[in-house]
């Protein structure tokens, strides 16, 4: 039963434009959660963060959405670069039940190709 | 600043042996995840230490077996190895507290023959 759910695999995006990748989640309990980068043969690159308690976030070219009520989160990317290629993991938390950022439930990853 | 590094990179057993992997987390972080990557189940959380102590464990068989030194590495073992233990498994480490990012090794890839 997988909780963190990435129903994507791939996604592929002209350079320049916007990458919008999805995560829907199932656990109501889940307060915290992430974005991750990997490239090949390297582990898994911290890009940015949401609480429950927001709605938003920013950093740079990358922003993360949150809808609680859908249970869905999203990363916009924008502009799109060809070194954003790389397969994007979402991951979830309860960090008020428990948990911590070093018990995540990730998701399969949905590998993004960004086209020159 | 070193990043977290994993030993052995690469490593091929059989069926039934036992395997040790080894993480050395970066310099000052006391909290130390294990994570085992597949192409089926994709990134799944195997267990947590903090200060020598697990703090969390994931939903995985007692043949995963895990421990942190004072000097925070840690290691995993896995023993009477099946086919289905090839995968990618990855250390993470973090600073102290539940709310630090973690930051990923680069994984040691077990196939097991």
């Amino acid at each position: 039963d997988q909780q963190v759910k990435q129903n994507s695999p791939s996604l592929s995006v002209q350079e320049g434009r916007i990458s919008i990748l999805n995560c829907d989640y199932t656990n109501s309990m889940f307060d915290y959660f992430l974005w991750y980068k990997k490239y090949p043969a390297e582990g898994p690159t911290f890009l940015i963060s949401i609480s429950s308690i927001k709605d938003k976030n920013e950093d740079g070219r990358f922003t993360v959405f949150l809808n609680k009520s859908a249970k869905h989160l999203s990363l916009h990317i924008v502009p799109s670069q060809p070194g954003d290629s790389a397969v994007y993991f979402c991951a979830a938390s309860m960090m008020n039940y428990g948990g911590s950022q070093g018990n995540l439930i990730f998701g399969k990853g949905t590998k993004l190709s960004v086209k020159p | 600043k070193a990043g977290v590094t994993q030993t052995p990179r690469y490593l091929i057993k059989t069926r039934g042996q036992q395997v040790t992997l080894s993480c050395s987390p970066i310099s000052g972080h006391r909290s130390v995840s294990w994570y085992q990557q597949t192409p089926g189940q994709g990134l799944q959380f195997l267990f947590e230490y903090f200060s020598e102590t697990q703090r969390n464990k994931g939903n995985f068989p007692g043949r995963f077996s895990g421990r942190q030194f004072s000097n925070s590495r840690s290691e995993m073992n896995v023993s009477t190895l099946e086919l289905g233990d090839s995968a990618l498994y990855l250390c993470a480490s973090s600073l102290d507290t539940s709310t630090d990012t973690q930051y990923f090794g680069p994984g040691t890839r077990l196939t097991v023959l």
